[in-house]
């Protein structure tokens, strides 16, 4: 079985300044890593995704997530982040055993402040 | 990708009574899924929707409650029964390809509130 665990369940920042939302995960096996982010009132959009091959991989608007095997981590990170960027960002693990079953994280929700 | 559309978007129900949720995809694809999320809380699986067999349920979730079908590759339906208002939440269509590493997209959800 997989767990996920998203370290902050909020996250304050300024406009501008840069942003890592912290993931980390446990499985006894090979997983895939996933980062979906949701607007209010809306479904889940995926911003990236991990399966294998570099290890730093970068998605829409910006994002880019940095999957370290050794840590059990998949951090989440923008260099300079936008009003818009104000969202709830969820972790999500897919392991080789769970077939289709995606385990997800608490979430944490990003707020930009002007 | 995938485009995924639900209805409805939201609807408020009397405790007592069910609703079905659709589920409509723009192409075949392998995999459907429903999703609970409950405010303030994450998401949680409630099943696997199989064409042409019983949909998987996953742990704390019976069909009883939430009978679903899968007539084709490209829809499903989530029935809500005999509601409570620990029902409301949000229900999320998600679709896949067959295989652990493909993607998964969501549909924009259902917003349900239970009186």
């Amino acid at each position: 079985a997989q767990s996920v665990t998203q370290l902050d369940s909020q996250v304050p920042v300024f406009e501008e300044a840069p942003v890592e939302l912290r993931c980390n995960y446990s499985s006894s096996v090979s997983v895939y890593l996933f980062w979906y982010v949701q607007y209010p009132n809306q479904g889940l959009q995926l911003l990236l995704k991990y399966l294998s091959g570099s290890t730093l991989v970068k998605g829409i608007n910006g994002f880019e997530a940095e999957f370290n095997k050794s840590q059990t981590s998949f951090h989440l990170r923008k260099p300079s982040v936008h009003i818009s960027d104000t969202a709830e960002y969820f972790c999500a693990v897919k392991g080789g055993t769970s077939y289709g079953k995606l385990t997800f994280g608490q979430g944490t929700i990003l707020t930009v402040h002007p | 990708s995938a485009v995924i559309s639900q209805k409805p978007s939201r609807d408020i129900c009397q405790r007592g009574t069910s609703l079905t949720i659709q589920c409509q995809v723009d192409s075949q694809v392998t995999m459907m899924f429903w999703y609970r999320q409950q405010p303030g809380q994450s998401l949680t699986l409630i099943a696997t929707a199989n064409q042409g067999s019983e949909a998987t349920y996953e742990s704390g979730f019976v069909i009883d409650k939430f009978p679903i079908s899968r007539p084709n590759l490209t829809f499903s339906t989530l029935t809500v029964s005999n509601m409570s208002p620990e029902d409301s939440s949000i229900y999320l269509c998600s679709v896949g390809k067959a295989g652990g590493s493909d993607t998964q997209y969501f549909g924009p959800g259902t917003r349900l509130t239970v009186l």
